[in-house]
């Protein structure tokens, strides 16, 4: 069974720039999760969907940060205009609904 | 209070030894439970998780939850140099939410 795919893997900004992720989650996982990881910190949820619905985005810095997953599989995050805090490694995860969520490699950001 | 409670450590274990890794959440409505390992640099990975009361063995590794005392544990029996990582505790709430706490960070001394 493959993974949760995403990219890229790294990126590089200056700050006022944007920015996109893309997450393909593993075939026939119904929930699709966006983690943005500070060094030294647990993952923070920003956003959270159930096939292309939003469930949960309370966390999720609306002026700046957007997402979509369109047809209830791959998924994109965007953030227009990056500042310097936004500098983390943001996670993709899915989960089939049985509570274990399976995490892709990650997107490693650095705004300067 | 934070919603997922860990303390961040180090924690420093003898090779071979137990290594107990500690978390509080204070949902009362949580229902279930999830230890993950993350190396430096890398994603966390799941090893284990529990729903209910009780004692939960996978190989090396225990999770043991009190919900009354909203309280969950990992212990590491036999524990190796692999072993050293990041446990980060999460917990789930009926909407599939999943909240991590902080994690420790743990250190296994040939």
């Amino acid at each position: 069974e493959a993974g949760v795919a995403q990219s890229p893997r790294y990126k590089i900004i200056e700050k006022r720039q944007s920015v996109a992720f893309w997450c393909n989650p593993i075939s026939g996982h119904a929930t699709l999760y966006w983690y943005q990881q500070i060094l030294g910190q647990g993952p923070k949820l920003l956003i959270q969907f159930q096939n292309n619905g939003v469930v949960d985005d309370s966390q999720l810095p609306k002026d700046r940060f957007s997402a979509e997953r369109l047809k209830g599989v791959d998924s994109t995050l965007k953030i227009q205009p990056a500042k310097l805090e936004d500098s983390a490694v943001y996670l993709c995860a899915s989960s089939s609904g049985l509570g274990a969520k399976y995490f892709g490699p990650g997107t490693r950001l650095l705004v300067l | 209070q934070k919603e997922v409670e860990q303390n961040s450590g180090p924690l420093s274990v003898p090779e071979g030894a137990i290594a107990s890794l500690n978390c509080t959440y204070s949902d009362r409505g949580s229902q279930s439970f999830f230890w993950y390992r993350q190396y430096s640099g890398k994603s966390p990975e799941l090893i284990m998780f529990i729903y209910s009361n009780g004692d939960k063995e996978d190989g090396r590794f225990t999770a043991q939850l009190n919900k009354a005392s909203q309280y969950v544990s990992l212990l590491i029996r036999d524990s190796q140099p692999s072993d050293s990582a990041t446990y980060l505790c999460a917990v789930k709430n009926g909407n599939e939410k999943l909240t991590f706490g902080t994690g420790t960070r743990l250190t296994i001394i040939p």
